[in-house]
């Protein structure tokens, strides 16, 4: 399974746009990147997955480079309802498990 | 549809004690998970399942156990509780693993072993 390093905290301001990168440099050619968003006392919950180059949804961008030995998760004008964690993962096609690690804990200031 | 569901929700025991947690999904999906969550240690995969009657070891699988009988059960068991067990434990599921199979989680059960 491919580790991910991401920041262990970042703080930012409502309205600014925020860029959470993750590092993972040992990624397999058929592996996914996968970014889930914990509130506090609630369960994790998928936000974007990405293979190559960028998606877009509703909730975030991610934006993947041609070596994608890294990752970037991009939240457009936040506000403080973004405060939670956020977990950067690799989802392999060979294994029934994935690995979520300590994730990035983000906090929006007013 | 209910989604993912726990029960208990919160439950306090004394070491040595035994308990089961209830994990309940109504998607019809094949994979079932059970983590714990410490603080500063994000999500920590206990054991999972790929199908009725199936479990595997995750990476923290000591002084746990769990059972799969009905697809949409999954029941994890501490035989002997200990401190180091206090915990918020959540239950995921997903149709299947890998990529493109979002795991859904549950609202989580706040154990405390004294």
């Amino acid at each position: 399974l491919a580790k991910t390093t991401q920041p262990i905290s970042m703080d930012s301001y409502e309205g600014q746009e925020v860029n959470i990168t993750c590092s993972h440099n040992n990624i397999a050619t058929n592996d996914y990147i996968t970014w889930y968003q914990q509130f506090p006392s609630q369960g994790p919950r998928f936000i974007i997955q990405g293979y190559k180059t960028k998606v877009t949804n509703e909730v975030a961008s991610l934006f993947i480079p041609a070596d994608r030995k890294s990752s970037t998760l991009s939240l457009p004008r936040v506000s403080l309802s973004d405060t939670a964690v956020y977990y950067c993962l690799v989802v392999p096609n060979r294994d029934d498990k994935i690995i979520f690690g300590k994730g990035t804990r983000l906090h929006i200031l007013p | 549809n209910a989604g993912v569901t726990q029960t208990p929700k919160f439950r306090v025991l004394k070491t040595g004690q035994s308990m089961t947690l209830l994990c309940a999904q109504d998607m019809n999906h094949e994979y079932m998970y059970w983590y714990r969550q410490d603080p500063g240690m994000g999500l920590r995969l206990i054991h999972y399942s790929v199908g009725e009657g199936t479990t595997a070891k995750g990476e923290v699988p000591d002084g746990y156990n769990v059972s799969r009988l009905k697809k949409q059960n999954f029941l994890l068991g501490l035989e002997s509780a200990a401190p180091s067990q206090t915990s918020v434990y959540f239950c995921a599921s997903s149709y299947r693993g890998g990529p493109l199979n979002e795991q859904f989680f549950g609202p989580g059960t706040r154990l405390t072993v004294l």
